[in-house]
C-alpha cells in the first residue's frame, strides 16, 4: 500500500481482556516497528521485525505482550489481560533499509 | 548505545519567530539522526534525516538542521514560524543497525 496501515483507530476495552492490534506495512519494507507511545511522553520501542530474522522482542514490557509477523506482511500484536497502565497509542513503522522509518497513524488503546 | 536529550519539553514562539529545537546525541559509531514530527491525533512524520552527507540538511516544510559532531548536536530551526507548525517534534538516532532511539519530544506552539 502507499502508507502503513493501522487498525482499529481505537480501541477501547474492559480490564483484563485480550486486544490484538494489526499493522499492514509498506509493500517491500522489510523491516517493521512496534512502538508505545503514552500521554505526554516520548516512544517507547517494543519490537522488530526483519525479514525472517528471529524478532528483537526487547522491548515488550511483560509477558502479556505478543507479536507476529508472517513473512514481510502484516503484523499483530496482542495484549492479554490488559491492564489500566497498557492505555497508550499504539504505533507500527516499517522501513526498507533499517533506518529512517514510514509511521503509520496508530491505535488508540483506551483501557477501562 | 545510542541516546538522544531534547532540550526543553515545550516551546512557545510568536508566528514569523525563529524556531529552534535543541537535539544533543550519544553515539559510539558516526550516528545517523532524525527528525519526526507529529501533529495531532497523527502518526509520526520524517521531516529530514543525516545520513553522512552534508552536515546541512533540509527537509520538508522549511525545517532545517546543522550536525555539528563537536558538539554532538543536531538541532532544527524554521526561520520564521506558522501556525501549522504547531505540533511535538522528536529527534531520533541510530547506529545504522535498524532501531531508532528516540527524545522525549519537545511541544511547539505558535502565538499569533
Amino acid at each position: 500500500g502507499a502508507g502503513v496501515s493501522q487498525s482499529p483507530s481505537n480501541k477501547v476495552t474492559e480490564k483484563g481482556k485480550d486486544v490484538e492490534l494489526r499493522c499492514d506495512p509498506i509493500s517491500g519494507h522489510t523491516a517493521l516497528y512496534w512502538y508505545r507511545q503514552r500521554l505526554g511522553q516520548g516512544l517507547e520501542f517494543l519490537i522488530y521485525f526483519q525479514g525472517n530474522s528471529a524478532p528483537d522482542k526487547s522491548g515488550l514490557p511483560s509477558d502479556r505482550f505478543s507479536a507476529e509477523r508472517t513473512g514481510e506482511s502484516v503484523s499483530t500484536l496482542t495484549i492479554q489481560r490488559t491492564q489500566q497502565e497498557d492505555s497508550a497509542v499504539y504505533l507500527c513503522a516499517s522501513s526498507s533499509r533499517g533506518y529512517g522509518y514510514t509511521f503509520g497513524s496508530g491505535t488508540r488503546l483506551t483501557v477501562v | 548505545a545510542q541516546s538522544v536529550t531534547q532540550l526543553g519539553s515545550h516551546v512557545s514562539v510568536s508566528e514569523g519567530a525563529l524556531v529552534l529545537l535543541r537535539c544533543n546525541y550519544s553515539s559510539s559509531v558516526p550516528p545517523y539522526l532524525f527528525w519526526y514530527v507529529q501533529y495531532p491525533n497523527q502518526g509520526l512524520q520524517l521531516l529530514l534525516k543525516y545520513t553522512s552527507a552534508a552536515t546541512l540538511v533540509k527537509g520538508i516544510n522549511g525545517f532545517e538542521a546543522e550536525f555539528k559532531k563537536s558538539e554532538t548536536s543536531f538541532h532544527l530551526t524554521k526561520p520564521s514560524a506558522h501556525m501549522s507548525d504547531a505540533a511535538e517534534y522528536f529527534c531520533a538516532v541510530s547506529d545504522g543497525d535498524y532501531k531508532l532511539s528516540f527524545g522525549a519530544g519537545t511541544t511547539v506552539t505558535v502565538r499569533a
